[in-house]
């Protein structure tokens, strides 16, 4: 059975810093990772997705994978209070089928 | 971009009464729509995978007599609460799934069911 575990914070951080938010994952065969952004009471929103062949960087947000250790990390830089939000990390159970979700870390940025 | 629209926002509803979600792809062919739920605080757990055509495949602890799946086309999946209770009051949100990629996770904007 594949897991995903984040820590559910929360995680808090005054406006401009740096944000780290962490995921590790149980199949070291995943392939492909996604991070997603939930407000409360809304659906998930996509932020980025990578797979197990390297790094990415999308405007503020870079995920990066640690495969040996098996966790990947979503770095946002210059954190703003609309940032403030649930992450959720997730992998799919095998490619195509659908995605396991961390319990998800709370992110508070304060102005 | 993928756009999936998902019906009703909220409901409320009596306990013993049925309630149907409804889940449409409007611009793809959602050949896999998945149907999750998620209480509060908690994260989303998969309930149910459905193919268009072929009876879902639910996920373990999730009675399929209550939770009716059905994807009669590609671009249409409903999840049909029977017997509702108050236990089953969640936020229920599905995702579609087109062809081509791991990117083609596209989620509903979810449906609050509140069961009195």
């Amino acid at each position: 059975q594949k897991e995903v575990e984040q820590n559910s914070g929360p995680l808090s951080v005054p406006e401009g810093a740096i944000a780290s938010l962490n995921c590790t994952y149980s199949d070291r065969g995943s392939q492909s990772f996604f991070w997603y952004r939930q407000y409360s009471g809304k659906s998930p929103e996509l932020i980025m997705f990578i797979y197990s062949n390297g790094d990415k960087e999308d405007g503020r947000f870079t995920a990066q994978l640690n495969k040996a250790s098996q966790y990947v990390s979503l770095l946002i830089r210059d954190s703003q209070p609309s940032d403030s939000a649930t992450y959720l990390c997730a992998v799919p159970y095998q490619a195509g089928t659908a995605l396991i979700f961390g319990k998800g870390t709370t992110l508070s940025v304060s102005s | 971009g993928a756009v999936v629209s998902q019906h009703p926002s909220r409901v409320i509803c009596k306990s013993g009464t049925s309630v149907k979600i409804e889940c449409r792809s409007l611009d793809f062919q959602a050949t896999t729509m998945f149907w999750y739920r998620q209480f509060p605080k908690q994260s989303l757990m998969l309930m149910a995978t459905s193919n268009e055509g072929s009876k879902a495949t639910y996920e373990q602890g999730v009675e399929k007599d209550k939770f009716l799946i059905n994807h009669a086309s590609l671009t249409l999946s409903t999840l049909t609460v029977t017997s509702a209770h108050p236990e089953d009051s969640s936020f229920y949100i599905c995702s579609a799934r087109g062809l081509g990629g791991d990117y083609g996770y596209t989620f509903g904007s979810g449906t609050r069911l509140t069961v009195v």
